[in-house]
């Protein structure tokens, strides 16, 4: 089956550095999505990965290992805004999205 | 843009009732999908249409549910006769051709929350 794992719930410091991790298992793969969701607003879009490496955007980055069947969403400088839920999900080799569960990110002062 | 509309925001209705739940995807993206989402189950894929044809329904829980996409501006999610385990917050996403290369990101709509009492 399809399966994709990723921390229930997670928390940091505001101004620290957190590391949300995901593992995944598909059949085939193309691409490697994380959205954020804020407490009763839609998933917004934050980072795709199709090769190997790391994408960096501002104070987010997204890194991806194929061969591992692993990525990390890591956000730099936290603010009290980024308290919110991350889904990664993957697409596989029909182009269907396969979605985590989420990870509620917790931001203290 | 407006992004992608969905309407209504909240619904409070009674079971047995129908319930339809109305979507407006983005101009020029040519896939559209509804999903449901709920504490327990998190985001679940209803159905998805490309170019305003059903693709994939096997997420549609069962019967009491069917959608449609008269138009290339235009979708509905019907439930009918609602009960209370519908009750979930429904996102409709659009996005551009999801078998092309590239990142083809989903933009999803406020959602409606329905509650079935």
């Amino acid at each position: 089956g399809q399966n994709i794992d990723q921390p229930t719930e997670m928390t940091a410091t505001e101004g620290a550095i957190v590391q949300i991790n995901c593992t995944y298992q598909t059949s085939g793969f193309n691409g490697l999505f994380w959205y954020q969701q804020h407490a009763g607003e839609a998933p917004t879009f934050l980072s795709y990965n199709v090769l190997d490496g790391l994408e960096e955007k501002g104070r987010f980055s997204s890194f991806l290992s194929r061969s591992k069947g692993y990525s990390y969403l890591l956000l730099k400088e936290l603010q009290m805004k980024d308290s919110a839920s991350y889904l990664c999900a993957v697409r596989d080799s029909n182009y269907q999205l396969i979605w985590g569960a989420g990870t509620k990110l917790i931001i203290k002062p | 843009d407006a992004g992608v509309i969905q309407s209504p925001r909240h619904e409070v209705t009674e079971m047995g009732q129908e319930v339809t739940l109305r979507c407006k995807p983005i101009s020029g993206h040519n896939s559209l999908f509804w999903y449901r989402q709920t504490m327990m189950r998190g985001l679940e894929l209803l159905i998805y249409f490309n170019n305003n044809v059903p693709i994939d329904d096997s997420g549609m829980p069962e019967d009491r549910f069917s959608a449609k996409m008269p138009n290339a501006s235009f979708s509905t999610l019907k439930i009918q006769p609602s009960e209370p385990r519908d009750s979930a917050v429904y996102f409709c996403a659009s996005s551009s051709e999801i078998s092309s290369s590239g990142a083809n990101v989903l933009t999803f709509g406020a959602g409606s929350r329905l509650t079935v009492l």
